[in-house]
Protein backbone atom coordinates (compact mmCIF):
# COMPACT_ATOMS: atom_id res chain seq x y z
CA UNK A 1 0.00 0.00 0.00
CA UNK A 2 1.30 3.45 -0.88
CA UNK A 3 2.02 5.85 2.35
CA UNK A 4 3.24 9.29 2.37
CA UNK A 5 5.49 10.68 5.20
CA UNK A 6 5.88 14.22 6.19
CA UNK A 7 8.08 14.42 9.46
CA UNK A 8 7.55 17.71 10.34
CA UNK A 9 4.38 18.63 12.49
CA UNK A 10 4.86 21.82 12.78
CA UNK A 11 8.00 24.41 10.75
CA UNK A 12 9.03 27.94 11.95
CA UNK A 13 10.32 29.97 9.47
CA UNK A 14 11.23 34.22 9.74
CA UNK A 15 9.73 35.64 6.81
CA UNK A 16 11.80 35.92 3.79
CA UNK A 17 14.03 33.58 5.04
CA UNK A 18 13.95 30.07 2.14
CA UNK A 19 12.08 27.21 2.96
CA UNK A 20 11.53 23.41 2.54
CA UNK A 21 9.01 21.24 3.57
CA UNK A 22 9.84 17.25 3.58
CA UNK A 23 8.22 14.23 2.04
CA UNK A 24 8.69 10.54 2.08
CA UNK A 25 6.49 8.44 0.10
CA UNK A 26 6.19 4.02 -0.40
CA UNK A 27 5.14 3.10 -3.24
CA UNK A 28 6.31 0.37 -5.81
CA UNK A 29 6.60 2.49 -9.21
CA UNK A 30 6.82 5.74 -9.30
CA UNK A 31 3.60 7.77 -8.28
CA UNK A 32 1.95 10.88 -9.14
CA UNK A 33 3.50 13.61 -6.37
CA UNK A 34 1.42 16.38 -5.67
CA UNK A 35 1.62 19.01 -2.66
CA UNK A 36 -1.67 21.05 -1.70
CA UNK A 37 -1.96 23.93 0.73
CA UNK A 38 -4.61 24.81 3.15
CA UNK A 39 -5.36 28.13 4.55
CA UNK A 40 -7.46 28.42 7.82
CA UNK A 41 -11.11 27.56 6.72
CA UNK A 42 -10.66 27.07 3.67
CA UNK A 43 -10.51 23.78 1.16
CA UNK A 44 -7.14 22.63 0.21
CA UNK A 45 -5.48 24.38 -3.21
CA UNK A 46 -3.46 22.59 -5.63
CA UNK A 47 0.01 23.85 -5.17
CA UNK A 48 1.69 21.84 -7.94
CA UNK A 49 2.45 18.48 -9.28
CA UNK A 50 4.78 15.70 -10.59
CA UNK A 51 3.76 13.19 -13.26
CA UNK A 52 6.84 12.75 -15.38
CA UNK A 53 9.63 14.39 -16.82
CA UNK A 54 11.98 17.01 -14.90
CA UNK A 55 12.64 15.99 -11.79
CA UNK A 56 12.00 19.80 -10.36
CA UNK A 57 8.76 21.65 -10.96
CA UNK A 58 7.40 24.88 -10.49
CA UNK A 59 4.47 25.74 -9.01
CA UNK A 60 2.06 28.64 -7.94
CA UNK A 61 3.19 31.62 -5.23
CA UNK A 62 6.85 30.91 -6.35
CA UNK A 63 6.95 27.36 -5.08
CA UNK A 64 9.42 24.43 -6.07
CA UNK A 65 9.65 20.81 -5.18
CA UNK A 66 12.10 18.57 -6.48
CA UNK A 67 11.27 14.62 -7.33
CA UNK A 68 14.20 12.31 -5.75
CA UNK A 69 13.33 8.77 -6.84
CA UNK A 70 16.49 7.40 -4.82
CA UNK A 71 15.27 8.97 -2.10
CA UNK A 72 11.86 8.65 -2.22
CA UNK A 73 11.37 12.18 -1.73
CA UNK A 74 9.36 15.03 -3.17
CA UNK A 75 10.50 17.96 -1.31
CA UNK A 76 8.86 21.35 -1.47
CA UNK A 77 10.72 24.77 -1.29
CA UNK A 78 10.38 28.47 -1.75
CA UNK A 79 13.22 30.97 -1.72
CA UNK A 80 11.56 33.12 0.45
CA UNK A 81 8.07 32.78 2.36
CA UNK A 82 6.18 35.90 2.92
CA UNK A 83 3.48 35.73 5.99
CA UNK A 84 0.81 35.15 3.60
CA UNK A 85 2.37 31.64 3.30
CA UNK A 86 1.26 30.67 6.42
CA UNK A 87 -0.81 27.85 6.18
CA UNK A 88 -0.90 23.64 6.18
CA UNK A 89 0.85 21.80 3.21
CA UNK A 90 0.07 18.42 2.50
CA UNK A 91 2.37 15.98 -0.02
CA UNK A 92 -0.02 13.69 -1.66
CA UNK A 93 0.97 10.61 -4.15
CA UNK A 94 -1.42 8.82 -6.86
CA UNK A 95 -1.02 5.67 -8.40
CA UNK A 96 0.22 5.83 -12.22
CA UNK A 97 -3.13 5.47 -14.15
CA UNK A 98 -4.50 7.17 -11.13
CA UNK A 99 -7.21 5.41 -9.14
CA UNK A 100 -6.58 1.79 -9.30
CA UNK A 101 -9.73 0.84 -6.62
CA UNK A 102 -9.61 -2.53 -4.81
CA UNK A 103 -9.57 -0.31 -1.59
CA UNK A 104 -7.03 1.82 -3.15
CA UNK A 105 -8.08 5.85 -2.38
CA UNK A 106 -7.18 8.74 -5.35
CA UNK A 107 -4.80 9.97 -2.95
CA UNK A 108 -2.71 9.65 -0.01
CA UNK A 109 -2.34 12.23 1.79
CA UNK A 110 0.30 12.80 4.50
CA UNK A 111 -0.49 14.45 7.84
CA UNK A 112 0.74 17.76 6.73
CA UNK A 113 3.27 20.40 7.93
CA UNK A 114 1.71 23.52 9.36
CA UNK A 115 3.81 25.81 8.54
CA UNK A 116 4.31 29.09 10.79
CA UNK A 117 5.85 32.45 9.65
CA UNK A 118 7.97 34.72 12.38
CA UNK A 119 7.69 38.46 11.49
CA UNK B 1 -19.57 26.37 -11.16
CA UNK B 2 -15.73 27.71 -11.14
CA UNK B 3 -15.27 25.31 -8.30
CA UNK B 4 -16.15 22.46 -5.98
CA UNK B 5 -19.05 24.05 -3.68
CA UNK B 6 -20.18 22.53 -0.69
CA UNK B 7 -22.99 23.06 1.37
CA UNK B 8 -23.51 23.66 4.66
CA UNK B 9 -20.51 25.28 5.58
CA UNK B 10 -21.04 24.84 8.75
CA UNK B 11 -23.39 22.44 10.34
CA UNK B 12 -23.95 21.96 14.05
CA UNK B 13 -26.09 18.99 15.19
CA UNK B 14 -27.06 17.04 18.55
CA UNK B 15 -25.61 14.00 19.24
CA UNK B 16 -28.32 11.01 17.27
CA UNK B 17 -29.21 13.32 14.67
CA UNK B 18 -29.09 13.17 10.98
CA UNK B 19 -27.41 15.17 9.08
CA UNK B 20 -26.52 15.61 5.11
CA UNK B 21 -23.68 17.48 3.60
CA UNK B 22 -23.89 18.25 0.30
CA UNK B 23 -21.23 18.32 -2.37
CA UNK B 24 -21.21 20.27 -6.12
CA UNK B 25 -18.51 19.51 -8.06
CA UNK B 26 -16.66 20.91 -11.37
CA UNK B 27 -19.04 20.70 -14.07
CA UNK B 28 -17.97 17.83 -15.98
CA UNK B 29 -15.94 15.60 -13.41
CA UNK B 30 -16.86 12.36 -13.58
CA UNK B 31 -14.89 11.23 -9.85
CA UNK B 32 -15.66 12.55 -6.94
CA UNK B 33 -13.91 11.83 -3.65
CA UNK B 34 -15.11 12.21 -0.05
CA UNK B 35 -12.44 12.49 2.35
CA UNK B 36 -12.67 13.53 6.73
CA UNK B 37 -10.26 15.73 8.06
CA UNK B 38 -9.77 15.91 11.75
CA UNK B 39 -7.67 17.63 13.84
CA UNK B 40 -4.15 16.45 13.94
CA UNK B 41 -5.52 13.88 11.78
CA UNK B 42 -4.61 14.64 8.46
CA UNK B 43 -7.08 13.41 5.23
CA UNK B 44 -8.81 10.15 6.27
CA UNK B 45 -10.36 8.88 2.67
CA UNK B 46 -14.07 8.17 3.16
CA UNK B 47 -15.27 6.82 -0.44
CA UNK B 48 -14.85 7.27 -4.46
CA UNK B 49 -17.51 7.74 -7.09
CA UNK B 50 -17.18 7.26 -10.65
CA UNK B 51 -20.07 8.60 -12.59
CA UNK B 52 -23.06 7.33 -10.27
CA UNK B 53 -21.52 4.63 -9.30
CA UNK B 54 -19.36 4.34 -6.17
CA UNK B 55 -16.34 0.98 -6.69
CA UNK B 56 -15.01 2.42 -3.53
CA UNK B 57 -16.67 2.70 -0.26
CA UNK B 58 -13.52 1.05 2.26
CA UNK B 59 -13.22 4.35 3.88
CA UNK B 60 -16.62 5.01 5.67
CA UNK B 61 -16.39 4.23 8.94
CA UNK B 62 -19.38 2.84 9.94
CA UNK B 63 -22.41 1.71 8.71
CA UNK B 64 -24.32 4.87 10.14
CA UNK B 65 -22.44 6.73 7.24
CA UNK B 66 -23.85 6.49 3.73
CA UNK B 67 -23.00 8.52 0.41
CA UNK B 68 -25.04 8.76 -2.97
CA UNK B 69 -24.33 10.77 -6.26
CA UNK B 70 -27.33 11.20 -9.04
CA UNK B 71 -26.63 12.69 -12.13
CA UNK B 72 -23.22 12.18 -12.62
CA UNK B 73 -22.97 15.37 -10.22
CA UNK B 74 -24.15 16.33 -7.07
CA UNK B 75 -22.89 13.91 -4.57
CA UNK B 76 -24.64 13.68 -0.40
CA UNK B 77 -23.16 12.42 2.20
CA UNK B 78 -25.08 11.03 4.96
CA UNK B 79 -24.56 10.59 8.78
CA UNK B 80 -27.03 8.85 10.93
CA UNK B 81 -27.20 8.92 14.59
CA UNK B 82 -24.27 11.37 14.74
CA UNK B 83 -21.99 10.62 17.46
CA UNK B 84 -19.60 13.45 18.85
CA UNK B 85 -16.42 11.74 17.09
CA UNK B 86 -17.81 12.44 13.50
CA UNK B 87 -17.50 15.86 14.54
CA UNK B 88 -14.42 16.97 11.58
CA UNK B 89 -14.26 18.81 8.71
CA UNK B 90 -15.79 17.07 5.52
CA UNK B 91 -14.30 17.54 2.12
CA UNK B 92 -15.43 16.77 -1.17
CA UNK B 93 -13.29 17.22 -4.27
CA UNK B 94 -13.54 16.61 -8.10
CA UNK B 95 -11.49 15.49 -10.99
CA UNK B 96 -12.11 14.85 -14.79
CA UNK B 97 -10.58 11.26 -14.20
CA UNK B 98 -7.41 9.09 -13.73
CA UNK B 99 -4.26 10.63 -13.24
CA UNK B 100 -5.48 14.45 -13.07
CA UNK B 101 -5.50 16.79 -10.18
CA UNK B 102 -7.99 16.48 -7.64
CA UNK B 103 -10.24 20.08 -6.54
CA UNK B 104 -11.24 20.24 -3.08
CA UNK B 105 -14.22 22.44 -2.06
CA UNK B 106 -13.93 24.41 1.04
CA UNK B 107 -15.38 21.61 3.70
CA UNK B 108 -17.95 21.54 5.99
CA UNK B 109 -17.59 21.99 9.58
CA UNK B 110 -19.04 19.31 11.09
CA UNK B 111 -19.74 20.02 15.17
CA UNK B 112 -21.78 17.09 17.10
CA UNK B 113 -22.27 18.10 20.56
Amino acid sequence: AQSVTQPDIHITVSEGASLELRCNYSYGATPYLFWYVQSPGQGLQLLLKYFSGDTLVQGIKGFEAEFKRSQSSFNLRKPSVHWSDAAEYFCAVQGPGGYSGGGADGLTFGKGTHLIIQP
Amino acid sequence: GAGVSQSPSNKVTEKGKDVELRCDPISGHTALYWYRQSLGQGLEFLIYFQGNSAPDKSGLPSDRFSAERTGGSVSTLTIQRTQQEDSAVYLCASSSGQGTPLHFGNGTRLTVT
